[in-house]
């Protein structure tokens, strides 16, 4: 079965900083397009980071500089480190696979919460 | 970045009555070397994550009812529910794959009336 779970969210001061997990099975890591979507209380869903199979990665604009995407191929796992968290960061944070190759997202984990 | 916009942003619908709901992007996102539309439908339950109903604007996911179907192309998009069930209260988001950064609609939330 294809799942992704995340882990690694928490209550963090502004400024601080936190790595979140997305562990995978059913499938490899390292040869999928991967990303990191989030979803502030009560609001919709907004992309924030990708990682492509050959490793060029993508950021949101509001989080260009301070988040770092990355996957250890050992561990079939995602990662994405915050730093520098404001509380507008304050969100459930998804990782969701590419499909067949492309952007649209499947499947998707069911999240971890950080709070700022 | 490509904006998307859904329409209405809530609906109430009857039992077995036909659910519509819109998606405009601020941009073409038809390939034409391939003829693909780069547009994604989700459902996502209170709750949940969201689920991949639709992509390539009208290919239906496997497993999901065949009461859901996309349509649209170029800019203009639309995801019918055929006859509403209880268990389609959601709330639906188009997206666009056509290019970096994906983008999201904000999102319509369906109700029973």
């Amino acid at each position: 079965e294809v799942q992704l779970v995340e882990s690694g969210g928490d209550l963090i001061q502004p400024g601080g900083s936190l790595r979140l997990s997305c562990a995978a099975s059913g499938f490899t890591v390292s040869t999928n397009y991967m990303s990191w979507v989030r979803q502030a209380p009560g609001k919709g869903l907004e992309w924030v980071s990708l990682i492509y199979s050959g490793g060029d990665t993508y950021y949101a604009d509001s989080v260009k500089g301070r988040f770092t995407i990355s996957r250890d191929i050992s561990k079939n796992t995602l990662y994405l480190q915050m730093n520098s968290l404001r509380a507008d960061d304050t969100a459930l944070y998804y990782c969701a696979r590419g499909r067949d190759g492309y952007n649209f997202f499947d499947p998707w984990g069911q999240g971890t919460l950080v709070t700022v | 970045d490509i904006v998307m916009t859904q329409s209405p942003d809530s609906l109430n619908v009857s039992l077995g009555e036909r659910a519509t709901i819109n998606c405009k992007s601020s941009q073409s996102v038809l390939y034409n070397s391939n003829n693909k539309n780069y547009l994604a439908w989700y459902q996502q339950k209170t709750g949940q994550p969201p689920k991949l109903l639709i992509y390539w604007a009208s290919t239906r996911e496997s497993g999901v009812p065949d009461r859901f179907s996309g349509s649209g192309s170029g800019t203009d998009f639309t995801l019918t529910i055929s006859s509403l069930q209880a268990e389609d209260v959601a709330v639906y988001y188009c997206q666009q794959y056509y290019t970096n950064p994906p983008t999201f609609g904000q999102g319509t939330k369906l109700e029973i009336k």
